[in-house]
């Protein structure tokens, strides 16, 4: 069973409007994380913004904020102020421990593409 | 600074031959994984590990191979290369975060790997 869904593949948003990134996730435990990544076109995976399980507030980095509705398993990146350099793969992955290891697991991506 | 760096960044092998990926880290993170990325399936998970001689398995685990001799290094051996396993490889670093501290995982730049 996928443990991460983003079920839109690509998204395409004028530059300074808000977009929503939608990603849920499955998982029975009771303690885990929340990530999302941005891959730009060169390939590397930059870290944006994390949310622990336990967290009660939603959290915010810069133009970056996560909503997160833990009863219905979502945690959606919100990106206000959409700018060019924007433009790029998003990824949402969750930790959970496993038998002692931590695991991360990612979500299929979503493309993002910011028009001018 | 403390970083995360693999090596070959691109290599050409063939069908059949042993491979072998290096992943080494100096963040003394316990934690480390090993992807692989293609086109629509997001990152998918090979195997993670938590400290030395501590190995396990991910969702795509056949044919491929890790051990965990050093905290520092996680190399990723292809046993016997097959064509399907042309991709981008990804290594990544983390540590059990502290309730209440973040604790995102680092990234290798990528391997990129042709099997021909």
């Amino acid at each position: 069973a996928q443990k991460i869904t983003q079920t839109q593949p690509g998204m395409f948003v004028q530059e300074k409007e808000a977009v929503t990134l939608d990603c849920t996730y499955d998982t029975s435990d009771q303690s885990y994380g929340l990530f999302w990544y941005k891959q730009p076109s060169s390939g590397e995976m930059i870290f944006l913004i994390y949310q622990g399980s336990y967290d009660e507030q939603n959290a915010t980095e810069g133009r970056y904020s996560l909503n997160f509705q833990k009863a219905r398993k979502s945690a959606n990146l919100v990106i206000s102020a959409s700018q060019l350099g924007d433009s790029a793969m998003y990824f949402c992955a969750m930790r959970e421990v496993v038998q002692g290891a931590q695991k991360l697991v990612f979500g299929q991506g979503t493309r993002l593409t910011i028009n001018p | 600074d403390a970083e995360i760096t693999q090596s070959p960044r691109h290599k050409i092998t063939e069908t059949g031959r042993q491979v072998t990926l290096a992943c080494h880290q100096t963040w003394n993170h316990n934690n480390m994984f090993w992807y692989r990325q293609d086109l629509g399936h997001g990152l998918r998970l090979i195997h993670y590990s938590y400290g030395v001689q501590d190995t396990n398995k991910g969702e795509v685990s056949d044919g491929y191979s890790v051990s965990r001799s050093n905290t520092e290094d996680l190399p990723l051996t292809l046993e016997s290369a097959a064509s399907s396993q042309t991709s981008v490889y990804f290594c990544a670093s983390s540590e059990f975060p502290d309730r209440g501290l973040r604790t995102e995982a680092f990234f290798g730049q990528g391997t990129r790997l042709t099997v021909v």
